[in-house]
């Protein structure tokens, strides 16, 4: 299908253990990021990629780690999750020179 | 650091009502301002924006306008519906790689 998806879309893990969140988007689409979202903070950006092999952090990038080998995949990795990581997680991507971003429908991560 | 501030929720309004949601923002320079809406189980969509001043957003009967003079981008709507019932992001982008959203307002609307 056309378009942004994420997977999977719940999960539940302990702490401790290593999870990688999927995205993968069908527009060629040059930039891609990760957000989390917590409750009374909005969307804090994790990281984002400007192209692939192109990586660089935003706001809150502690404890996650990204790679992009390829334009439409994006994974994120919490290498160690820790409890502080229960959020919902948001794959966006956007065309190079536009503003709009276009987002996945986000994966619900609990961290026991 | 550029941010945004919009009302606290939740808004809980009657069907055909008037809304108004505030958003606020502090920046630098001048960035486009955004409202994203994010209905039950989904990702976020793009409502509207505007990239200048006094520009005016709108879509599905939704506006907003872009007033430097009170650095606010309100989003108002003349008679919500029930499908209207979502939760509103306010945001600015400032450059390539940098979108600052607001907390999030939560509207439900009832019939």
């Amino acid at each position: 299908d056309a378009g942004i998806t994420q997977s999977p879309r719940y999960k539940i893990t302990e702490t401790g253990r290593q999870v990688t969140l999927m995205c993968h988007q069908t527009w060629s689409h040059s930039y891609m990021f990760w957000y989390r979202q917590d409750l009374g903070h909005g969307l804090r950006l994790i990281y984002y990629s400007a192209a692939a092999d192109i990586t660089d952090k935003g706001e809150v990038p502690d404890g996650y780690v990204v790679s992009r080998s390829k334009t439409e995949n994006f994974p994120l990795t919490l290498e160690s999750a820790t409890r502080s990581q229960t959020s919902v997680y948001f794959c966006a991507s956007k065309a190079s020179g536009q503003e709009t971003q276009y987002f996945g429908p986000g994966t619900r991560l609990l961290v026991l | 650091g550029d941010s945004v501030t919009q009302m606290e929720g939740p808004v809980t309004l009657s069907e055909e009502a008037f809304l108004t949601i505030n958003c606020t923002y502090t920046a630098t320079g001048y960035p486009s301002l955004f409202w994203y809406v994010q209905y039950p189980g989904e990702g976020l969509q793009l409502l509207l924006k505007a990239t200048k001043a006094d520009d005016k957003g709108s879509n599905k009967g939704f506006e907003a306008t872009y007033r430097k003079e009170t650095t606010s981008f309100h989003l108002e709507k003349g008679s919500v519906q029930v499908s209207d019932s979502a939760v509103y992001f306010c945001a600015l982008w400032y450059n390539n790689n940098d979108m600052r959203f607001g907390a999030g307002t939560r509207l439900t609307v009832k019939p």
